[in-house]
């Protein structure tokens, strides 16, 4: 399958402060770059995304930075809270196709 | 927007039996692909379902251990042959529909024992 690296692979942040997550990828034909959360026990979610034309894309607290040329992104997430504690997987995507998910980030949130 | 319902949403089942699992959309879907998920690990793409013709399957997955069928556009069962305890892990059905839509099952989670 193709290659999707997320570093680190676990990430631990002080309620407040900001987790940035990393994700980069070889597939140069993936156009849209969305993030999921998963919870425990629970299926993943759509967080937010991105598509290939923008270089960020902002909803709330999470924000996603895209290097087209470099083929990274990253996931950034501002004033963290417990809530936010979950695995994040990149999934880049192409139409039509399957998701190809990396290999995850693990956030844990201290209060 | 599309929703999958799987069933089982869990099942527990004897080394060496089969289990068949199975994805239902709400709407006709090109594609539907199969995931499988170990604990605390990431989503492996186990194959690609289009309707009427078989299965693509993924490096380390094949057809003989997980066939797949997809009978029609709405449809499409993943089964588990000669169960093993490896095997357990959740299961995840999911589509895609235009350029950037993706939708998941609630996933099945299954136990070999």
């Amino acid at each position: 399958q193709q290659q999707v690296r997320q570093s680190p692979q676990s990430l631990t942040v002080w309620e407040g402060e900001t987790a940035i997550l990393n994700c980069s990828y070889e597939d140069s034909t993936f156009n849209y770059f969305p993030w999921y959360q998963q919870f425990p026990g629970e299926g993943p979610a759509l967080l937010i995304s991105i598509r290939s034309v923008s270089d960020k894309k902002e909803d709330g607290r999470f924000t996603i930075f895209f290097n087209k040329r470099e083929k990274k992104l990253s996931l950034h997430i501002t004033d963290s809270q417990p809530g936010d504690s979950a695995t994040y997987f990149c999934a880049p995507y192409q139409g039509g196709r399957a998701l190809i998910f990396g290999t995850g980030t693990t956030v844990s949130v201290s209060p | 927007s599309v929703l999958l319902y799987q069933k089982p949403n869990r099942d527990i089942c004897q080394s060496g039996t089969s289990l068949k699992i199975q994805c239902v959309a709400d709407s006709q879907v090109v594609s539907m692909f199969w995931y499988q998920q170990f604990q605390e690990q990431s989503l492996m793409l186990m194959a690609t379902a289009n309707e009427g013709s078989e299965a693509t399957y993924e490096s380390g997955f094949t057809k003989d251990k997980f066939p797949i069928s997809r009978p029609n556009l709405t449809f499409s069962t993943l089964t588990v042959n000669n169960a093993r305890p490896g095997d357990s892990s959740i299961y995840f059905c999911s589509t895609g529909t235009g350029l950037t839509e993706v939708f998941f099952g609630k996933g099945t989670r299954l136990t070999v024992v």
